[in-house]
């Protein structure tokens, strides 16, 4: 199984910090990858998909960039909303995998 | 608008059976694969499995191949995660998504079920 990896884990921000997050695959994905948003007691919310398109209606704040093995979101300036959970997934080959999580906190 | 609509949460006893639904609307059903995912109290995402509702081809995790099964009722439109004995370890709540359709391709999930919690306690 493909495994990604997403750091950090956790991240402490402040209200209009640029903020990026990575995600490494064990091997090369192309660009079958998405970006996912959770808050507390909700469902994940699509973001990002193919890497680097992103959703209607998703903040233009927000962009995906990479392929093969390296992704990253970018929030280019925090919004008090954005504080949350975020994960990558591919879905390049079964079984379809997910990123730890990396939890976006305001400092 | 495209919606998936998720059965209620249930409270089961260890070795007790369990199917819950996903009902969509808003587009057609039979078209896309709808995604099963489970998450753990305090935990992250688990792909669980996927069903092509037009034909009933369903892919499993290899954690959760033979421990739940995948269905639909293409004419309620609707898809079903079942459980025949269920363990305090499925303790969780299970989200239903809509992936992806043979127009496009890829199996990015959205939009998402609401969840449903299944509590599982002797």
């Amino acid at each position: 199984a493909i495994q990604l990896t997403q750091s950090p884990s956790s991240l402490s921000a402040s209200v209009g910090d640029r903020v990026t997050i990575t995600c490494r695959a064990s091997q090369d994905i192309a660009s079958s990858l998405a970006w996912y948003q959770q808050k507390p007691g909700k469902a994940p919310n699509l973001l990002i998909y193919d890497a680097s398109n992103l959703e209607y209606g998703v903040p233009s704040r927000f962009s995906g960039s990479g392929s093969g093995t390296d992704f990253t979101l970018t929030i280019s300036s925090l919004q008090p909303e954005d504080f949350a959970t975020y994960y990558c997934q591919q879905f390049n080959s079964f079984p379809i995998t997910f990123g730890q999580g990396t939890r976006l906190d305001i400092k | 608008e495209v919606q998936l609509v998720q059965s209620g949460a249930e409270v089961k006893k260890p070795g007790e059976s369990l199917k819950i639904s996903c009902q969509g609307s808003g587009y057609p059903f039979t078209f896309y694969w709808i995604a099963w995912v489970r998450q753990m109290p305090g935990k992250g995402l688990e792909w669980m499995g996927i069903i092509y509702p037009g034909d009933s081809q369903t892919t499993y995790s290899p954690s959760f191949q033979g421990q739940v099964t995948l269905s639909v009722d293409r004419s309620i439109s609707t898809a079903f995660l079942q459980w025949t004995s269920l363990k305090a370890s499925d303790t969780a709540i299970y989200y239903c998504a809509r992936g992806g359709s043979v127009a496009s391709g890829g199996n990015w999930f959205d939009p998402w079920g609401q969840g449903t919690l299944v509590t599982v306690s002797s």
